[in-house]
C-alpha cells in the first residue's frame, strides 16, 4: 500500500461545484503538504500544515481551503470551482526537519473544471 | 516567490550522458534538490546537496553546484530508457519551511 494514499484519483466537475480531494499518510509524519502541478510552472505550494492544529498558506492559497482531521489526514477544498483551478494536485508528507530529508508525495488527483 | 529555472524538456540517445541544469536566484539557499517523477506518479527523491558542498557523486548520478552562479546540474550516466520521466530541481531558502520547486525537465532517453 502507498506511504501517502490521495483521493480521488481523477474528477471531472463542473465551474462553481464544491471540491474536496483527500489526502492520508500512514509514515507518521507531522508536517503535510498540498501543491499543484502545472504544465511549464513546475509545482507551486498551495497549503501546508506542521500539525493538527496549524495551518499555513503557500504561494497561492486563494480559492483554497485545507483541513487537517487528525495527524495522518488532510484534505484540499475548493470552494467554488473555476477552470483555471484544473490541474494535478499531489499532496506531499515530511518528517519535523525538511532539510535533509525529503518530501514523500501521494500519486496525484487530476482534477478538471468544466 | 523563489524563481528556479529549467529547460523544458532534454532528448538524449541510451547510452550516453544526460545534463539536466538548474538556475535559481537566492544565494541563502541551504539544500538543493532533484527529484524524479515518472509517468502518473508522484515525485521521488533522487539526491540532495549542501550548499557549502561543490559536487555529489551517488552511482550513475552527480550532481554539481555552482553557488557562485546559483547554478546546479544533475548528470546522469549511461542513460537508460527508464530514466525518461520529469526531473525536478529545488531549493530550500534558509528560514522558509517548505522547498521552492522548477519547471521540470522532460528527459526523454531514445532507443
Amino acid at each position: 500500500d502507498a506511504d501517502v494514499t490521495q483521493t480521488p484519483r481523477n474528477r471531472i466537475t463542473k465551474t462553481g461545484k464544491r471540491i474536496m480531494l483527500e489526502c492520508s499518510q500512514t509514515k507518521g509524519h507531522d508536517r503535510m503538504y498540498w501543491y499543484r502541478q502545472d504544465p511549464g510552472l513546475g509545482l507551486r505550494l498551495i497549503y501546508y500544515s506542521f500539525d493538527v492544529k496549524d495551518i499555513n498558506k503557500g504561494e497561492i492559497s486563494d480559492g483554497y481551503s485545507v483541513s487537517r482531521q487528525a495527524q495522518a489526514k488532510f484534505s484540499l477544498s475548493l470552494e467554488s470551482a473555476i477552470p483555471n483551478q484544473t490541474a494535478l494536485y499531489f499532496c506531499a508528507t515530511s518528517a519535523v526537519d525538511i532539510g535533509t530529508g525529503e518530501l514523500f508525495f501521494g500519486e496525484g488527483s487530476r482534477l478538471t473544471v468544466l | 516567490g523563489e524563481d528556479v529555472e529549467q529547460s523544458l524538456f532534454l532528448s538524449v540517445r541510451e547510452g550516453d550522458s544526460s545534463v539536466i541544469n538548474c538556475t535559481y536566484t537566492d544565494s541563502s539557499s541551504t539544500y538543493l534538490y532533484w527529484y524524479k517523477q515518472e509517468p502518473g506518479a508522484g515525485l521521488q527523491l533522487l539526491t540532495y546537496i549542501f550548499s557549502n558542498m561543490d559536487m555529489k557523486q551517488d552511482q550513475r548520478l552527480t550532481v554539481l553546484l555552482n553557488k557562485k552562479d546559483k547554478h546546479l546540474s544533475l548528470r546522469i550516466a549511461d542513460t537508460q530508457t527508464g530514466d525518461s520521466a520529469i526531473y525536478f530541481c529545488a531549493e530550500k531558502v534558509a528560514g522558509a519551511n517548505n522547498l521552492f520547486f522548477g519547471t521540470g525537465t522532460r528527459l526523454t532517453v531514445i532507443p
